[in-house]
């Protein structure tokens, strides 16, 4: 069972545009982060949110954390190519006392030069 | 800072075969993970270590998985015997901690492909 479902699966838009991707669940979360990986290479972190509501900006990146912990969303200004990526959600929450990370379906986004 | 290592990057094997996955974590942590990624997929955990004991392995197939961490460093990911629907991206990821909000550092993943 997927706990956190993304969407859309997959985005392919013109340079220059904008584009949000959703990160959807029914489970609360203690945070959540997104990540963003590159063919032939691992996941790499962009962005880790704690608390209900938050936002955090990282240049043309923003990322918004829901006010009850459940949902997610990445929102890209002006695209460029190098945003070109499969970008994954992934929530943490505690486990029998450990604390567990679980990632999103995965959104491939293509930047169309 | 050196990354996490893994190897080897690539393996083609048969069904039934055995394959064995290595990973070297970042200098320091205490925390590591190894994931399998289906193609187009997001990671899904296999087994955690912290040091090297295991938190987790709930997700493991324990008939034909196994892992181990030996002195808390290196990793070994096995596989006996292999099926067709192992074929997948083998990443190992390390952090400073067992705390999800941690950042997780990946390695580049061992690609798999059973025929």
């Amino acid at each position: 069972t997927q706990l956190l479902e993304q969407s859309p699966q997959f985005l392919s838009i013109q340079e220059g545009e904008n584009l949000t991707v959703y990160c959807n669940s029914s489970s609360v979360f203690s945070s959540l982060q997104w990540y963003r990986q590159e063919p032939g290479e691992g996941p790499v972190l962009l962005v880790t949110v704690v608390t209900g509501g938050e936002v955090k900006k990282l240049k043309r990146l923003t990322f918004q954390f829901g006010d009850a912990r459940k949902d997610s969303s990445l929102h890209i200004t002006a695209a460029q190519p190098g945003d070109t990526g499969l970008y994954l959600c992934a929530g943490g929450r505690s486990n029998f006392g450990n604390e567990k990370l679980t990632f999103g379906t995965g959104t491939r986004l293509t930047i169309i030069p | 800072e050196a990354g996490v290592a893994q190897s080897p990057r690539y393996k083609i094997i048969e069904k039934r075969q055995s394959v064995a996955f290595w990973c070297n974590p970042i200098s320091g942590h205490a925390t590591l993970y190894w994931y399998q990624q289906i193609l187009g997929q997001g990671p899904k955990l296999l087994i955690q270590f912290q040091n090297n004991g295991v938190v987790d392995d709930s997700q493991l197939p324990k008939d034909r998985f196994s892992a181990e961490r030996l002195k808390g460093v290196d990793s070994t990911l096995k596989i006996q015997p292999a099926k067709l629907e192992d074929s997948a991206v083998y990443l190992c990821a390390s952090s400073l901690g067992q705390r999800a909000s941690y950042e997780q550092y990946f390695g580049p993943g061992t690609r798999l492909t059973v025929t």
